[in-house]
């Protein structure tokens, strides 16, 4: 059974442009949550997706955006890429939203701006 | 807002030694604790949870509302336990993500 799976796994990226991530949740999965990991911090919450509508959103500015489609899956945006966005993009899925379910994270997609 | 403070960045303990590992949460209701570990080259994965107060390889972890704490235990360290740990919390409904602490690298010496 395939883990949750991200892409890219590595890109680099000029200031003010722009980036798709996506992310493919693990097979029977309807919940996909979005961080951001700079490096030397833990993983903090960006968004949390659930049957196709946003559930959760985190402390970040609105150039963040998600969303998730009717296959369950899922793309993080980001505009007007800053060069503090550079960090380790890390999707995790779950059955629902209920926070007793386990949560289940991808490798992630590594972002330098430069 | 809810916080989670590991007061260690790094841990170096020799195999066979204890291991006890801090983690501190500010939150005024009733949170959920989890310990998330990062072997090297491997995914973010759970260990435990507070609420299932199972052992997992050998680690266990107590909720000490009294002292905010949920500190990760285990009476003999392996040098498999070398790791990056993250004890997070989240709000019970889910929606709002789990908060992570910055992260415990323990290293087991032989």
């Amino acid at each position: 059974d395939a883990g949750v799976t991200q892409s890219p796994t590595h890109l680099i990226k000029t200031r003010g442009q722009h980036v798709t991530l996506r992310c493919s949740p693990i097979s029977g999965h309807k919940s996909v949550s979005w961080y951001q990991q700079v490096l030397g911090q833990g993983p903090q919450f960006i968004f949390q997706y659930y049957e196709k509508e946003e559930r959760g959103r985190g402390n970040f500015p609105d150039r963040f955006s998600a969303r998730q489609f009717p296959n369950y899956s899922s793309e993080l945006n980001v505009n007007a890429l800053l060069l503090g966005d550079s960090a380790l993009y890390l999707c995790a899925s779950s059955l629902t939203t209920y926070s007793g379910n386990t949560i289940y994270f991808g490798e992630g997609s590594w972002l330098t701006v430069v | 807002a809810q916080r989670v403070t590991q007061p260690e960045k790094l841990l170096s303990v020799f195999k066979g030694a204890p291991v006890e590992l801090k983690c501190n949460y500010s939150y005024s209701g009733s949170p959920e604790l989890f310990w998330y570990v990062q072997y090297s080259r491997q995914r973010l994965q759970l260990l435990l949870r507070h609420i299932s107060r199972e052992s997992i390889k050998g680690f266990t972890a107590d909720l000490n509302k009294g002292e905010t704490s949920f500190h990760l235990k285990k009476p003999f360290a392996q040098e498999e336990d070398s790791a990056m740990y993250y004890c997070a919390l989240g709000l019970g409904g889910g929606a709002d993500g789990l908060t992570f602490g910055k992260g415990t690298h323990l290293i087991i010496q032989p």
